[in-house]
């Protein structure tokens, strides 16, 4: 079974500069995440899509993060403009339903250096 | 405060030790889970527990409810293992622990 697939896995770019991520989820999985996670930090949830719509963007700096699942099937993460500070690894998941409980999937992040 | 707290944050062990990690949940959670991340790798979920134990060959988890607490055991611990274990509760959506940083020493 093909996993959660993201690219790229590497990105360095300057502060300022626009940046975009791709996450395939596993086929049929409708529920996609976005987490951010800083060195030595646990995972923070960004956006939780079910199909093409936004369960939970609570977390999500608006003001210059951006994410979008059109079809309902992978997504695109976008920083404009990126800062220092989201130097992070972002994780996209996706998640199935194992009787009544919810298996995570995850990809294998992207790292994000923001110079 | 987070709705899951793990511990210890750092564990050094020698090969073949019997390793425990530790993770307290607060209410509102329905289900744990216990995911593995290598140096530079992706995350991998090992276990996902609502009552009981489980078993995976040298790892184990297991849950008390009536206490929010969870823990995950590795019998025989080898190098392969050193990771970061993390520990996540199910509720509106997942709340993930600060994780466990395991080295295992030859």
């Amino acid at each position: 079974e093909a996993g959660v697939a993201q690219s790229p896995r590497y990105k360095i770019i300057e502060k300022r500069q626009s940046v975009a991520f791709w996450c395939n989820p596993i086929s049929g999985h409708a529920t996609l995440y976005w987490y951010q996670q800083i060195l030595g930090q646990g995972p923070k949830l960004l956006i939780q899509f079910q199909n093409n719509g936004v369960v939970d963007d609570s977390q999500l700096p608006k003001d210059r993060f951006s994410a979008e699942r059109l079809k309902g099937v992978d997504s695109t993460l976008k920083i404009q403009p990126a800062k220092l500070e989201d130097s992070a690894v972002y994780l996209c998941a996706s998640s199935a339903l194992e009787g009544t409980n919810e298996k995570l999937f995850f990809g294998s992040g992207t790292q994000l250096s923001v110079l | 405060k987070n709705e899951v707290e793990q511990s210890p944050q750092n564990l050094t062990a020698q090969e073949g030790e019997f390793i425990t990690i530790n993770c307290s949940y607060s209410v509102g959670i329905s289900a744990l889970h216990w995911l593995q991340q290598h140096p530079g790798g992706g995350i991998v979920s090992l276990f996902m527990l609502s009552s009981g134990k489980k078993k995976h060959g040298r790892l184990i988890a297991t849950i008390n409810i009536q206490e929010k607490h969870s823990s995950l055991h590795i019998t025989a611990s080898h190098p392969r293992d050193s990771a970061v274990y993390i520990c996540a509760g199910t509720g509106n959506q997942f709340y993930f622990g600060t994780g466990t940083s395991l080295t295992v020493i030859p």
